[in-house]
């Protein structure tokens, strides 16, 4: 079946260390969303991608789509302790629904 | 964005028995949505809630063990049926104002315990 996976399961980084998650497609994506979730916590919406290659910016966050619209990452540069959750993203199934990823769990040593 | 309210935020329940959780939106939505979230894992639609009509399950789920009701656009109930140990998990109702694949925001979800 149509699946969306993404790497690592888990991150433990250094405070100030960037991170990356990576998020990858079986097919390609019409958009893909991104969500994070504190421990205890709902998803959040951050944000939607929608064309091919496209790159986003939030602060010291950096969402990317890829060119084939079939993988994207979020890449988090000098991580604090704030950032700490599961980001996950989500994209189209071929139902017309979100299908989220395994979701990647960040924690950081202050 | 949506305020949504879920009740309860958490339960401990007995097996055999079935538990009603609400979904509230302080506005209008158009879509609204149910997910299970087992400890560790990831979000797994179980259906679309459909006002005023019947959900739509996704692949694995059934009317029967999952009976959702929607009769406005701010409300809707999941309700588990005849609960085993392995509904536990956390459920939550999400929003969207378009299709499927537009931006969803999640309710504060109920943590679901089962003896």
């Amino acid at each position: 079946g149509q699946q969306v996976m993404q790497i690592p399961q888990y991150q433990h980084v250094q405070e100030g260390e960037d991170f990356t998650t990576y998020c990858n497609s079986s097919t390609t994506l019409s958009n893909i969303q991104w969500y994070k979730q504190r421990p205890g916590g709902h998803p959040v919406f951050l944000i939607q991608l929608v064309k091919s290659g496209e790159v986003k910016k939030q602060k010291r966050l950096t969402f990317q789509f890829g060119e084939a619209k079939k993988n994207s990452s979020l890449h988090i540069t000098a991580t604090q302790t704030t950032d700490v959750g599961t980001y996950f993203c989500a994209g189209e199934s071929n139902t017309g629904k979100l299908i989220f990823g395994q979701g990647t769990t960040l924690q950081v040593k202050p | 964005s949506a305020v949504i309210s879920q009740k309860p935020s958490r339960d401990i329940c007995q097996r055999g028995t079935s538990l009603t959780i609400q979904c509230q939106v302080d506005s209008q939505v158009t879509m609204m949505f149910w997910y299970r979230q087992q400890p560790g894992q990831s979000l797994t639609l179980i259906a679309t809630a459909n006002q005023g009509s019947e959900a739509t399950y996704e692949s694995g789920f059934v009317i029967d063990k999952f009976p959702i009701s929607r009769p406005n656009l701010t409300f809707s109930t999941l309700t588990v049926s005849n609960m085993s140990p392995e509904d536990s998990s956390i459920y939550l109702c999400s929003v969207a104002d378009g299709y499927g694949t537009d931006t969803q925001y999640f309710g504060p979800g109920t943590r679901l315990t089962v003896l």
